[in-house]
């Protein structure tokens, strides 16, 4: 296993055109998260899988970002109708229970870089 | 107030000087606090984690965790040029982990 792996590295897309990512974690990491860095920032936490159950959202997640992990492994997260505020770093992490108190320890992929026009 | 805040630099130290990066954070019950590095363009990569009061040390790195006064810090000795990078306090919650601004590190030669 060579950590977690991330798809598409780039994109370049027009306002208002949708775009997918795809992130494939590690393959025994049970827990998936997704988060949004821009420049200047830390990542922005976005939404959180265990398994294939979502668990948590962030308020900045808005109606139209939308993330699966169908059958707990590769996860997806969908932006519909793009704006040039959605241009950031989409970074996917994954991470299993361990350690004192529950305490995780996230593995990152590389990141998809979205640049909307 | 923010969830956790650190000064987000830019931090200036020369080649082989002590640098000495801070963080507070908000939430009380918070258990789980680390310290991530992030080269640019890259993805963040963990260097320390710390759970209890004191200090851990690992290398020429140290962190400090003080929960009295909500407050997190990393210490790396021996500063190096490969060491000027973005350093990321996270501190987790009940479920995710919440990251700070981050601090822009630069060591001189």
């Amino acid at each position: 296993d060579t950590g977690v792996s991330q798809d598409p590295r780039h994109k370049i897309t027009k306002r208002g055109q949708n775009v997918t990512f795809r992130c494939d974690p590690i393959s025994e990491h049970n827990r998936l998260y997704w988060y949004r860095q821009t420049l200047g920032q830390g990542p922005e936490f976005l939404t959180y899988f265990q398994n294939e159950a979502q668990l948590e959202k962030s308020r900045l997640l808005s109606d139209r970002f939308s993330a699966e992990r169908p059958k707990g492994s590769f996860s997806t997260l969908e932006i519909q109708r793009t704006e040039q505020g959605d241009s950031a770093m989409y970074l996917c992490a994954s991470s299993s229970q361990q350690g004192r108190a529950g305490a995780n320890v996230l593995t990152f992929g590389a990141g998809s870089r979205l640049t909307v026009l | 107030q923010k969830e956790v805040e650190q000064n987000s630099g830019p931090l200036s130290v020369p080649e082989g000087a002590i640098a000495s990066l801070n963080c507070t954070y908000s939430d009380r019950v918070s258990q789980s606090f680390f310290w991530y590095r992030q080269y640019s363009g890259k993805s963040p990569e963990l260097i320390m984690s710390i759970y209890s009061n004191g200090d851990k040390e690992d290398g020429r790195f140290t962190a400090q965790l003080n929960k009295a006064s909500q407050y997190v810090s990393l210490l790396i000795r021996d500063s190096q040029p490969s060491d000027s990078a973005t350093y990321l306090c996270a501190v987790r919650g009940a479920q995710k982990l919440v990251f700070g601004q981050g601090t822009r590190l630069t060591i001189n030669p």
